[in-house]
C-alpha cells in the first residue's frame, strides 16, 4: 500500500506563473488536508477536502490559492501568479473515513518562486 | 483558537542519553488529541507518538513516552538512549476531538534536535 505520493518534489517558478502540486491519498483514504511550512516554522494548515467537497479552507488565502479534490484523480492546489512570499515546502496528509482517524503525511513539494 | 508552543529552538543531545522537549499548548476545550511529529532532513512527517487527552496514563513507544499533564496543558516528549537517527526537528500538534468536522492539526514551530557520537 503505497503511502501519500505528492508530486512535483521540487517546483520552480517565476513570479506571475501558475504552481500547481498534486496530491494521490493512501488507497482507502477520502480525507485530504494541505499544509504549507515556511522556512524555520512548523506546519500551517490551509485547506480540507473530502471528495469533491470543501469541508475547511479557513487557512486559505484569499486570493489566488484555490484546491480541489475531484472524484477521480489526485487533490490539486494551485496557485495562481505566485510571488516571492509563496516559497515555502506544502505538505499533503491524508486519512480515512472516519471519526479521529490518523492522518499520514507525504514528502511535500518544495515550491521556489524566483 | 488553539495555539502550540514549542520554547525550545534547538537541543542537543549526546548519544545513548535522554532528552527531554517541551511544549505547551492552550485551548478551551475537554477533548482533544496530542502529537509528536519527527522531521529528518528528507522533509517526511513522521508520526512519534500520540496522546488521547481524556487518557490520564501517559503514552509510551519504545525510547519515546510523553509526560502529559492536562491541567498544566503541558505534553513534553522524552527520548531516552538517544540514537544518532533521532537527529531531527520535532513538532507537538494539536488536533480537537472533532465528530465530523475538520480534524486539522495545529503545529508548534518545531525544536531541533542535534546527536552528538
Amino acid at each position: 500500500n503505497a503511502g501519500v505520493m505528492q508530486n512535483p518534489r521540487h517546483l520552480v517558478r517565476r513570479r506571475g506563473q501558475e504552481a500547481r502540486l498534486r496530491c494521490s491519498p493512501m488507497k482507502g483514504h477520502s480525507h485530504v488536508y494541505w499544509y504549507r511550512q515556511l522556512p524555520e516554522e512548523g506546519l500551517k494548515f490551509m485547506v480540507y477536502l473530502q471528495k469533491e467537497n470543501i469541508i475547511d479552507e479557513s487557512g486559505m488565502p484569499k486570493e489566488r490559492f484555490s484546491a480541489e479534490f475531484p472524484k477521480e484523480g489526485p487533490s490539486i492546489l494551485r496557485i495562481q501568479q505566485v510571488v516571492r512570499g509563496d516559497s515555502a515546502a506544502y505538505f499533503c496528509a491524508s486519512s480515512p473515513l472516519g471519526v479521529n482517524t490518523e492522518a499520514f503525511f507525504g514528502q511535500g513539494t518544495r515550491l521556489t518562486v524566483v | 483558537a488553539q495555539t502550540v508552543t514549542q520554547s525550545q529552538p534547538e537541543m542537543s543531545v549526546q548519544e545513548a542519553e535522554t532528552v527531554t522537549l517541551s511544549c505547551t499548548y492552550d485551548t478551551s476545550e475537554s477533548d482533544y488529541y496530542l502529537f509528536w511529529y519527527k522531521q529528518p532532513p528528507s522533509r517526511q512527517m513522521i508520526l512519534v507518538i500520540r496522546q488521547e487527552a481524556y487518557k490520564q496514563q501517559n503514552a509510551t513507544e519504545n525510547r519515546f513516552s510523553v509526560n502529559f499533564q492536562k491541567a498544566a496543558k503541558s505534553f513534553s516528549l522524552k527520548i531516552s538512549d538517544s540514537q544518532l537517527g533521532d537527529a531531527a526537528m520535532y513538532f507537538c500538534a494539536y488536533r480537537s476531538f472533532s465528530q465530523g468536522g475538520s480534524e486539522k492539526l495545529v503545529f508548534g514551530k518545531g525544536t531541533k534536535l542535534t546527536v552528538n557520537p
